[in-house]
């Protein structure tokens, strides 16, 4: 039981390049969420998706692009990077059980720098 | 709107000393309020929760009460440990609007031995 699963660990773009974060979980949640986190600031909501086929923007979607691809894999595309999206980035799913409803179980994150 | 305010860190400790770290917040309603942890190169994770309000939390000797009265969530140690050396983030949930999570900015601890 992995949990949820993200690759890569780290990454280094030059401007202008594209790329996709993947991010997959086994633990049969509907709701996912992806975050990024930068010193000072917390965790800011990019895009989360509610069930397998809905998506919906957050906090801060600009320059992204997420895919909600079955049940289990969600991705995020960056479709033209840019210095302002260094980052580390999150994967995050929520429960849905009553044991567990309201917690959120994260991903290792993926360190972006966009150089 | 909704909000979550913590104190500014970074926290710097010696072992065994008491831990407080201060949280409040802003919602309408009922939320769900927690406490995640940060571990070095790590992903967040629980650390306790509380529903509604007088719930104590508690883990790993971790405490926070839920108190509407004053809209806090303030967590507590009664001894720390170098272990415990992480980020802590106070955050809340709301049953409406998506369940998204609202986080505070996190603070950083750090405790010598």
């Amino acid at each position: 039981n992995a949990g949820v699963t993200q690759t890569p660990k780290f990454q280094v773009l030059k401007t202008g390049q594209s790329m996709t974060l993947q991010c997959a979980q086994d633990m049969n949640h509907n709701s996912m969420y992806w975050y990024r986190q930068d010193p000072g600031m917390g965790l800011r909501l990019i895009y989360y998706s509610a069930s397998e086929g809905t998506t919906d923007k957050g906090e801060v979607p600009n320059g992204y692009n997420v895919s909600r691809l079955n049940k289990r894999e969600f991705s995020l595309r960056l479709e033209s990077a840019a210095p302002s999206q260094t980052s580390v980035y999150f994967c995050a799913t929520r429960g849905g059980g009553r044991a567990d409803f309201y917690e959120q179980y994260f991903g290792p994150g993926t360190r972006l720098t966009v150089t | 709107g909704n909000s979550v305010t913590q104190m500014e860190g970074p926290v710097t400790l010696s072992e065994e000393a008491f831990l407080t770290i201060n949280c409040t917040y802003t919602a309408t309603g009922y939320p769900s309020l927690f406490w995640y942890v940060q571990y070095p190169g790590e992903g967040l994770q629980l650390l306790l929760k509380a529903t509604k309000a007088d719930d104590k939390g508690s883990n790993k000797g971790f405490e926070a009460t839920y108190r509407k009265e004053t809209t806090s969530f303030h967590l507590e140690k009664g001894s720390v440990q170098v272990s415990d050396s992480a980020v802590y983030f106070c955050a809340l949930i709301r049953n409406t609007g998506g369940f998204k999570t609202i986080f505070g900015a996190g603070t950083r601890l750090f405790v010598k031995a």
